[in-house]
């Protein structure tokens, strides 16, 4: 298994509350990804980093802010959570040499009530 | 239109079925061909990987990409009770990691 440690796992907030999520790796990957995973939708990009202090916007990265201060840890806030924003959130890894080496962490479990 | 299309299932097989599982695609520019697999509560994994057109073959599964027609394939030979998950496609352009996902299509085989 890829070593991709997302945290917290599960998570309920409140509306309007700041929420941040953690993806550790400890493969020295250059590139990182967040995705949101819903029904009818699949998995969407959300954003994605490829070095430190280097990130840029996916296709779904409104509410959401990324930081990516060492290679290991790449963080998503929500800024101020809405109820739009309760899905699974899935961080991946890549070394940038193609498709072939994506690899998935386990998913965080986001509920905003 | 979605880029990626992908029919969401459910899909269900007995034991040793072959499965054929598909996606459709608009983007004449994607090169990379992914399909992935998920379980229930779990991450995706990467199941197989083509560039281009044409087949892989990996054990029971097979990918084809059909780029005339802008249609890849995943078979399942033998299919087993333990192959019941979500399967993803997946795609991307040259030299870019980032991926267009399909759907889903969740397969159940039952014994």
């Amino acid at each position: 298994d890829a070593g991709i440690t997302q945290s917290p796992r599960h998570k309920v907030t409140e509306t309007g509350t700041p929420v941040t999520l953690r993806c550790h790796q400890t493969e020295n990957h250059r590139y990182m990804y967040w995705y949101r995973q819903d029904p009818g939708h699949g998995l969407r990009l959300i954003h994605y980093s490829y070095g430190v202090k280097d990130t840029d916007k996916g296709e779904v990265s409104d509410g959401y802010s990324v930081s990516r201060s060492k290679t290991e840890d790449f963080l998503l806030t929500l800024e101020s959570a809405t109820s739009s924003q309760t899905s699974v959130y899935f961080c991946a890894i890549s070394d940038g040499a193609g498709g072939n080496t994506i690899y998935f962490g386990e998913g965080s479990w986001l509920t905003v009530v | 239109q979605k880029e990626v299309e992908q029919d969401p299932g459910p899909l269900s097989v007995p034991e040793g079925a072959i499965v054929s599982l598909n996606c459709t695609y608009s983007n004449s520019a994607f090169q990379y061909f992914m399909w992935y697999r998920q379980y229930s509560r779990k991450g995706p994994e990467l199941l197989m990987y083509t560039y281009s057109s044409g087949n892989k073959e990996d054990g029971r599964f097979t990918a084809q990409v059909d780029k005339s027609s802008k249609y890849i394939s995943l078979f399942i030979r033998d299919s087993q009770p333990s192959d019941s998950a979500t399967y993803l496609c997946a795609m991307s352009l040259y030299n870019t990691d980032k991926l267009i996902f399909g759907t889903g299509t969740r397969l159940q085989v039952f014994p």
